[in-house]
């Protein structure tokens, strides 16, 4: 089966500062999402990252605080902007594959990126 | 919105007796049902799935049984081994565009199996 990666898996940054994380795809999929899970939390939709056009997000994330591009069918970064401690959580992608070899139709998960803001 | 409801919140059972965690959703369009494993540290892993039209599905010692009338599905994990100890998470689905579905997650079950 398909591989999803994150860079970086855990990084601890600073008030004000802006982390990118990258998710990487070694095949083609359709749909790829962002989730935040905070510390021992359940998983919140942040956005659908759409390959070429501006991505869609949910009720209560906004683009200028969670900028994220989408370049390719395998690739997409979300950067945590101007970080405050409330942002410590987990950050994960997941990809809606083609059918080749990941499914249409439910979504896969990454290891995630442990963000923690001091 | 679509809200699922996810208990118990913590689960501990004796290595080789069955589990059982629960969850009931509200959005009557919701029609797909994954679960999802996550261990310390990892991402979650799919391990199994239910759509609306089928009531329960089983897979080795993983089944999962759906009241769509209810509106509430089912994990159920029988002969627990120490390697079943995760956070299971269930997930309601309702299609979004490309053929893929957007869910709303439980908040999750940690399960621990001793030996």
């Amino acid at each position: 089966s398909a591989v999803i990666s994150q860079k970086p898996s855990r990084d601890i940054c600073q008030r004000g500062t802006s982390l990118t994380i990258q998710c990487q795809v070694d095949s083609q999929v359709t749909m790829m999402f962002w989730y935040r899970q905070q510390p021992g939390q359940s998983l919140t939709l942040i956005a659908t990252a759409n390959q070429g056009s501006e991505a869609t997000y949910e009720s209560g994330f906004v683009i200028d605080k969670f900028p994220i591009s989408r370049p390719n069918l395998t690739f997409s970064t979300l950067t945590v902007s101007n970080m405050s401690p409330e942002d410590s959580s987990i950050y994960l992608c997941s990809a809606t594959g083609t059918g080749a070899n990941l499914r249409t139709d439910t979504q896969y998960f990454g290891p995630g990126t442990r963000l923690t803001v001091l | 919105g679509e809200n699922v409801e996810q208990h118990p919140s913590t689960l501990s059972v004796q290595e080789g007796d069955s589990a059982v965690i629960k969850c009931t959703y509200s959005d009557s369009a919701s029609n797909y049902f994954p679960w999802y494993k996550q261990e310390l540290g990892k991402g979650p892993q799919l391990i199994i799935d239910i759509r609306s039209n089928v009531g329960e599905k089983k897979d080795q010692r993983i089944a999962v049984t759906l009241n769509k009338t209810a509106k509430h599905f089912s994990l159920h994990i029988t002969e627990t081994q120490p390697e079943d100890s995760a956070v299971y998470f269930c997930a309601a689905g309702r299609r979004s565009g490309a053929g893929s579905y957007q869910l709303t997650f439980g908040k999750g079950t940690k399960l621990s199996v001793i030996p």
